[in-house]
């Protein structure tokens, strides 16, 4: 059975201080793996895809990795405005995302 | 680019009465559009997944006769909640796919519709 989870489940930063959330899935065939911020009240807005293992994608201070088995999403020097929901997703054979439960991230400054 | 929307983004309705929601992709043909729930401090849960002109595939334990989606152009899909009740509240979102096979996997999510049921 296909699953993803994340950890951890909250993460409390000051300004600037870098850190890691990550995902740990197993999937059938993976096609595709998603990470998405989600703001209160909000629909997912779209970060990253990844493909393979050994690939990265970057978006200002965010920094997305993949092994076989899992994900991170580097945060770097973070600032208040980054703070949100952050989702990791899978699409293996079947034809839809599997989610995890996300990591709240609150970053003060 | 890759730009959903959803309406109404707020509805309040009485227990029995029938809601629509629409969901649009504006800037880019879907061929598939997906529904799902959120619930307050969850994760989504995938309702359906709707391809255009063809009917929905519901997930297991999601009444196909309560959650009536309909996915008639490329660019707009339908979810009616057929007399609502208050268990039926919830936050609702959309997504479109542009396709599928390599590069054309990621979803775009709508807003997200609350609905509040009386």
């Amino acid at each position: 059975e296909d699953q993803v989870t994340q950890s951890p489940e909250a993460l409390r930063l000051q300004e600037g201080e870098s850190s890691s959330l990550n995902c740990s899935y197993t999937v059938s065939g993976l096609r595709g793996l998603f990470w998405y911020r989600q703001d209160p009240g909000k629909g997912p807005e779209f970060l990253f895809t990844l493909y393979s293992a050994g690939e990265e994608k970057e978006k200002e201070r965010l920094k997305a990795t993949l092994t076989k088995k899992e994900s991170f999403l580097h945060i770097t020097a973070p600032k208040p405005e980054d703070s949100a929901t952050y989702l990791c997703a899978v699409r293996g054979n079947t034809d839809k995302l599997i989610f995890g439960t996300g990591t709240r991230l609150q970053v003060f400054p | 680019g890759a730009v959903v929307s959803q309406h109404p983004s707020w509805v309040i309705c009485k227990s029995g009465t029938s809601v629509k929601i629409e969901c649009r992709s504006l800037d880019f043909q879907a061929t598939t559009m997906f529904w799902y729930r959120q619930f307050p401090k969850q994760s989504l849960m995938l309702m359906a997944t709707s391809n255009e002109g063809s009917k929905a595939t519901y997930e297991q334990g999601v009444e196909k006769d309560k959650f009536l989606i309909n996915h008639a152009s490329l660019t707009l899909s339908t979810l009616t909640v057929t007399s609502a009740h208050p268990e039926d509240s919830s936050f609702y979102i959309c997504s479109a796919r542009l396709g599928t096979g390599i590069l054309w996997e990621t979803q775009y999510f709508g807003p997200g519709t609350r609905l509040l049921v009386l």
